[in-house]
């Protein structure tokens, strides 16, 4: 069975360093691309940027380059998302999904809230 | 980046209304448009890819069609189950992905 399970809640302050995770299971890791989704409180989808583990190659949102760093570790089936110094407007729900075609998730993680605040 | 133009934002329909949901691209994305159902708390779903192809396993009332710059989504028969937002997305040019603002089905 195909399972994306992603870290759980965090709570951070202005300026801290922050790495969530989206674990893969039940397929070959290395073979598919795994995206990220963010969503903000009561707000719609915004699409981040997609990795490939096989090549661990991110390929980011303009809106994202720059301000978090995708990264892949096959040894581990898990996928990063990781943060230098976070913003508050960086709180919102992120979702992994694993796509088979680039353009098209066929499973997705369960989400992890990350929360921002002074 | 392409823009994409979701409407409307909301929708109060009936059991058994037909719901019609449009996106505009800011530029021609050919078929490139995918269709997601995300219900409160969930993430989002895949129903439709390639502008008018449905998932497998998708009902047979969600259908989608267009081309360009011009897309609509439809319910043929909205059933209670079907109250969700949706979100067209393009994928013309990639990794440049870009949602629409989504578009939150209520039932009246």
């Amino acid at each position: 069975e195909v399972q994306l399970v992603q870290s759980g809640a965090e709570v951070k302050m202005p300026g801290e360093s922050l790495k969530i995770s989206c674990k893969a299971s039940g397929y070959s890791f290395p073979s598919f691309w795994i995206g990220w989704v963010r969503q903000k409180p009561g707000k719609g989808l915004e699409w981040m940027g997609i990795i490939h583990p096989g090549d661990s190659d991110p390929r980011y949102s303009p809106s994202f380059q720059g301000q978090v760093t995708m990264s892949a570790d096959n040894s581990f089936s898990t996928v990063y998302l990781q943060w230098r110094s976070l913003k508050a407007s960086d709180s919102g729900i992120y979702y992994c999904a694993r796509h088979p075609i680039v353009s098209q998730p066929d499973y997705w993680g369960q989400g992890t809230l990350v929360t921002v605040s002074s | 980046d392409i823009q994409m133009t979701q409407s409307p934002s909301s929708l109060s329909a009936s059991v058994g209304d037909r719901v019609t949901i449009t996106c505009q691209a800011s530029q021609a994305i050919k078929n490139h448009l995918n269709w997601y159902q995300q219900k409160p708390g969930k993430a989002p779903n895949l129903l439709i890819y390639d502008a008018s192809n449905l998932k497998a396993g998708v009902p047979s009332r969600f259908s989608g069609s267009g081309s360009g710059t011009d897309f609509t989504f439809t319910i043929s028969s909205l059933q209670p189950e079907d109250i969700a937002t949706y979100y067209c997305q393009q994928y013309d040019n990639f990794p440049l992905y870009t949602f629409g603002q989504g578009t939150n089905l209520e039932m009246k």
